[in-house]
């Protein structure tokens, strides 16, 4: 069982291009997370969905985009980068969505952007 | 005042010794916790929840003070393998109803 799966495994992105991430789960977890991580600012909520074909708003969600079309795929879109998106971003999964539950992350992506 | 607060340290201890994080957060109404171990470069993962009066697992105890608002986090005779960053999680007391991780405690465990 692989559990979360990301990809790219790190990528350099010139400003103003597009870019998803990919995240992929096998756990059947109804709830998926995207975030950010930056030094002294800790893990950070962009987006989250609770169960397929709904999304929602964390607590950094501008310039970001996701969908879930399936319980297994929730991609995050920049749909124009900027420096400031540089970051190493984690994908997780829950089995609920709820406060209670045990996340489990994808190994992440380091994006770097020019 | 942050949802989770951390002394970032780093805490530097001898292999053997005990050593204790503490963590503060907001929400007054929060009931659950939990502790994530994030090592260099890698994913967080769960090492502990925290539920009512705490949890205890092997050399690990985590407590809840619910008067002053903070869980703490005992590691007793630690090893170089503990060496790590631990982040602690609370409920977020935003609209949409998740937790939020604090920046997290570097620990080092030194030979």
């Amino acid at each position: 069982i692989a559990g979360i799966t990301q990809a790219p495994t790190s990528q350099i992105l010139a400003a103003g291009r597009r870019m998803t991430l990919r995240c992929t789960q096998d756990m059947r977890h109804n709830a998926m997370y995207w975030y950010r991580q930056d030094l002294g600012l800790g893990l950070r909520l962009i987006h989250y969905s609770n169960t397929a074909g709904t999304t929602g708003k964390g607590e950094v969600p501008d310039g970001y985009s996701v969908s879930r079309a399936n319980t297994d795929d929730f991609p995050l879109t920049l749909a124009s980068a900027v420096p400031s998106q540089t970051s190493v971003y984690f994908c997780a999964s829950s089995e609920k969505g709820l406060r209670t539950d045990t996340q489990y992350f994808g190994p992440g992506t380091r994006l770097t952007v020019l | 005042r942050k949802e989770v607060e951390q002394d970032p340290g780093p805490f530097n201890v001898p292999e053997g010794a005990t050593v204790a994080f503490n963590c503060t957060y907001s929400n007054s109404a929060s009931q659950s916790f939990f502790w994530y171990r994030q090592d260099c470069r890698k994913e967080p993962k769960l090492l502990m929840s925290v539920y009512s009066s705490g949890n205890e697992d092997g050399r690990f105890t985590a407590q809840l003070n619910r008067a002053s608002q903070y869980i703490s986090l005992l590691i007793r005779d630690s090893k170089l393998s503990d060496s790590a960053t631990y982040l602690c999680v609370a409920p977020n007391s935003g609209g949409y109803q998740k937790v939020t991780f604090g920046t997290g405690t570097k620990l080092q465990v030194i030979p």
